[in-house]
């Protein structure tokens, strides 16, 4: 079946501007996971959710950062007000949220550049 | 708090060579314990876990790894390297409940023809 696909692929955007990354997790997943990786590090979490609340988002940066998943599937991470420093492969990872031994599939990512 | 190590930012091979990638932990309790290898352009996929019970845990593409709680390690190998292994792995943890991974910084390996 299909993994977890991520829109868009790459992003570029100027200092300053709002934008959102979109994740389709793999179907029937419950649980959802956003992660940013920066150049030559490993993938930091951010948020994740249960259904369609957020049930940590203790890695959220800060409150430029938001995210949300109206309807317990897609999710949307939405940046405002872009900051170099925000540049980063974005990650989501979902997982079926059923067991605590479980695996997190993640996708491909967006690769997101702030000029 | 809890953290993953890996010590090896590069590692370069010979294709036919052994391979043992170091991760080392620290956590409150015995974590679950996953390794990931990304390619380029790719997304994260699963090589093998741990959670409990037998600590030399087999994983896809010949890979292994071993759990030593003495050592707070978690060592991913593989006896025969392949050209196409080249890639960036990491070592990640997390507790027995759903929630967040805590990553390495990952090692990339390079595999000499």
């Amino acid at each position: 079946g299909a993994g977890v696909s991520q829109t868009p692929s790459n992003k570029v955007t100027e200092k300053g501007k709002y934008v959102e990354l979109r994740c389709d997790p793999i179907s029937g997943h419950t649980a959802l996971y956003w992660y940013r990786q920066s150049l030559g590090q490993g993938p930091e979490f951010l948020i994740y959710f249960q259904g369609t609340g957020a049930a940590d988002d203790s890695g959220l940066p800060n409150d430029r950062f938001f995210a949300v998943r109206p309807e317990g599937s897609v999710s949307t991470l939405k940046i405002q007000r872009t900051e170099r420093g925000d540049s980063a492969v974005y990650l989501c990872a979902s997982s079926s949220g059923t067991s605590g031994s479980e695996t997190q599939y993640f996708g491909p990512g967006t690769r997101l550049l702030v000029l | 708090a809890q953290s993953v190590t890996q010590p090896d930012i590069h590692i370069t091979v010979s294709e036919g060579a052994s391979l043992e990638l170091r991760c080392n932990y620290s956590y409150g309790a015995t974590p679950y314990l996953f390794w990931y290898v990304q390619s380029p352009g790719q997304g994260l996929q699963l090589l093998l876990k741990y959670f409990s019970g037998d600590t030399l845990v087999q994983g896809i593409k010949g890979f292994e790894a071993e759990f030593k709680r003495s050592q707070s390690s978690f060592n991913l190998r593989k006896p025969s390297v392949h050209w196409s292994d080249a890639a960036e792995y990491f070592c990640a943890a997390r507790g027995s409940t759903l929630g967040r991974l805590y990553f390495g910084r990952g090692t990339q390996l390079t595999v000499w023809p």
